[in-house]
């Protein structure tokens, strides 16, 4: 069965450093779509892509953030400047059509912030 | 208005019980209602989900209900294992929108043997 990947599974980096965190979404698959969850807490909506651009973006997703699908297989999230407030497990979620039957979720990448 | 709220936060059944969990929205433009099931250290996965042209829907162990009126909808799951330990959430989204899904708090379900 198909199915969404993430690198790095666990990335621990200082507060004001840049992070890339990294998905591959199925292959046939071209809306594209990043949630948080801080521990313990629900699943937050950050970003949907579709098209290389941006569908709808949340008020967490301020201008520290910023995604892009550079080589037409892997897509990113960028966060530019970390904050210890960043430190959550992000899910890249990907889909082959609009019609929402299912949005495929990967494993996630564990950020922690120190 | 955006808010899925789920209840309750934890659950605790007995093997062969029945699981309900049961989630309430107030956007009635919402018109898709799936549920994820979460193992830890895991990404949230398609479980079983609902349209509101339905009152129910049943996949194997798995019933969604659904009460447009009452603007809620619950999980049942039938015959509960220990395998199906998990943390739950429900989720609501827009036709014709982006595709972001609005999900509720979670809740953890134990399944004891």
């Amino acid at each position: 069965e198909p199915e969404v990947t993430q690198t790095p599974s666990h990335q621990v980096t200082q507060m004001g450093q840049e992070v890339i965190l990294r998905c591959v979404p199925i292959s046939n698959h071209l809306y594209f779509y990043w949630y948080r969850q801080i521990l313990g807490q629900k699943v937050e909506f950050l970003v949907s892509f579709y098209n290389n651009e941006i569908s709808e973006k949340s008020e967490i997703f301020d201008d520290q953030f910023s995604v892009e699908r550079p080589d037409g297989s892997n897509f990113t999230l960028k966060i530019r400047s970390t904050k210890l407030e960043d430190s959550a497990m992000y899910f890249c979620a990907t889909e082959r059509e609009r019609t929402r039957d299912t949005q495929y979720f990967g494993p996630g990448t564990r950020l922690t912030v120190l | 208005q955006q808010q899925v709220k789920q209840s309750p936060q934890s659950l605790i059944v007995q093997k062969g019980g029945i699981s309900i969990i049961n989630c309430a929205y107030e956007n009635t433009a919402f018109d898709y209602f799936p549920w994820y099931q979460q193992f830890p250290g895991k990404g949230p996965a398609l479980l079983i989900a609902i349209r509101p042209d339905v009152s129910e829907k049943k996949e194997g162990r798995f019933t969604i209900s659904f009460n447009k009126s009452a603007k809620q909808f619950s999980l049942h799951i039938m015959d509960s294992q220990p395998g199906d330990s998990a943390t739950y959430f429900c989720a609501a989204s827009k036709i014709g929108n982006t595709g972001k899904l609005i999900f509720g708090q979670g809740t953890t379900l134990q399944v004891k043997p």
